[in-house]
Order: structure tokens, then C-alpha cells, then sequence
């Protein structure tokens, strides 16, 4: 299985900053990585998908980046409603593995 | 409007079953592989299922793996769970969603609908 491990756990960021959010996986997974957005109560939502590709109607301050074992999301200017808990996600290979999340909170 | 929407949760003793059902509306539901993901209270997401467009092919976690199976009819527009011999550990919110693709390919495994989810609590 391959593990997902994301890091921060939660990261403080004040609105209007840059967010910086980690993914790392046990093995490499090429780029079939991606990242879900969840706010409380809602279900997850998809950002980007193939490590690097946002999803329809997803605004361009979100972006994916790495390849491999090693991957980011940046938020580029937080907005009030980009405070949510944030996942990485491997679909190279079964079993499908989520990593367990970050927090984003506002400072 | 593409729309998924679960039902079939509830409240049941361990040991129990129950059948997750899951009405896909607003797309070619039976061009797309389907997955159930879930998440227990407080906790992150973890895939339980996936089937592809067919339902020829399954897959499942190792930790329902023998307890639930996943199944579609692609004339109703219904992806189905059923889960038996119910677990503390399997309390949880359980989520339909959309596979990228028709599921031929491990590539097309991430998921751009989801639904709202369905709350099952196994207690005594």
C-alpha cells in the first residue's frame, strides 16, 4: 500500500498570504496525484488532478506542482473561503490512498 | 445539474447489514466507474470501493474486503454498497462519487462528484 503522509498537519496563514501544503508518498506515483478541498460538513470537493491540472471552475490561485514522490499545493492569496482541511490522493495503484490531510486555518 | 445523492444509512447493531444506495442524475451514468469513500467522525477519507462502468470489475479495501460489495444498475442510474457483518470501526459518512473515466484504466480513479454522503453508526 502506499502511504500518504501530508504535512503540516495545520498551517495558519493569515488572508491575502501564500499557503504552502505537502504531500509525500512511500513510493513514486508518477503524477497521478490528487488534491480535495473539505470544508466542514460538506463533501470533499476536487482542485487538481494529474499532480498539476485544476479541475473545472477551480479559481487559478490554486495550483499543484512535483511529480514522483514529492508534491505541493499553493494557494497563492488565501481567501476567506479557502480555510478548510485539504487531501492528497494516489490513484497509481490500488488500494487508493488518502493522505490525512491539512489544516488550513486563519491566523 | 450533475448530482449524486446516498441513502441507506442509519443506525445498526454490530453484526448487522445495511445497502447503501447512491442516484447519479445529470450525466452518461453508465460511461464512468463509481467509487464509495469514507470518512469516520472527526477522521480523513479512505476508499472502501470501486467498480467500473460495467460493473464487471470491483475492487475493495482490505478492511471491508469479504464484508461489503459494490454493484450498479446502470438502468436506474444506481450505484449500491451492501455491507455485512457491520463493525464499530465502519461507523462512518459514506460517499458516492465519480470516477474520471470508465474505470479501464487505474488512471481515471479520482473523483470529480461527489455526493453529500450517508451516515452509518454501528452500536449496540
Amino acid at each position: 500500500e502506499i502511504v500518504m503522509t501530508q504535512s503540516p498537519a495545520t498551517l495558519s496563514v493569515s488572508p491575502g498570504e501564500r499557503a504552502t501544503l505537502s504531500c509525500r508518498a512511500s513510493q513514486s506515483v508518477s503524477s497521478t496525484l490528487a488534491w480535495y478541498q473539505q470544508k466542514p460538513g460538506q463533501a470533499p470537493r476536487l482542485l487538481i488532478y494529474d499532480a498539476s491540472t485544476r479541475a473545472t471552475g477551480i479559481p487559478a490561485r490554486f495550483s499543484g506542482s512535483g511529480s514522483g514522490t514529492e508534491f505541493s499545493l499553493t494557494i497563492s492569496s488565501l481567501q476567506s473561503e479557502d480555510f478548510a482541511v485539504y487531501y492528497c490522493q494516489q490513484y497509481i495503484t490500488w488500494p487508493l490512498t488518502f493522505g490525512g490531510g491539512t489544516k488550513v486555518e486563519i491566523k | 445539474e450533475v448530482q449524486l445523492v446516498e441513502s441507506g444509512g442509519g443506525l445498526v447493531q454490530p453484526g448487522g447489514s445495511l445497502r447503501l444506495s447512491c442516484a447519479a442524475s445529470g450525466f452518461a451514468f453508465s460511461s464512468y466507474a463509481m467509487v464509495w469513500v469514507r470518512q469516520a467522525p472527526e477522521k480523513g477519507l479512505e476508499w472502501v470501493s470501486a467498480l467500473t462502468h460495467s460493473g464487471a470489475s470491483t475492487t475493495y479495501a482490505d478492511s471491508v474486503k469479504g464484508r461489503c460489495t459494490i454493484s450498479r444498475d446502470n438502468s436506474k442510474n444506481t450505484l449500491y454498497l451492501q455491507m455485512n457483518s457491520l463493525r464499530a470501526e465502519d461507523t462512518a459518512v459514506y460517499y458516492c462519487a465519480k470516477a474520471a473515466g470508465p474505470g479501464f484504466s487505474g488512471y481515471q480513479y479520482y473523483m470529480g462528484v461527489w455526493g453529500k454522503g450517508t451516515t452509518v453508526s454501528v452500536s449496540s
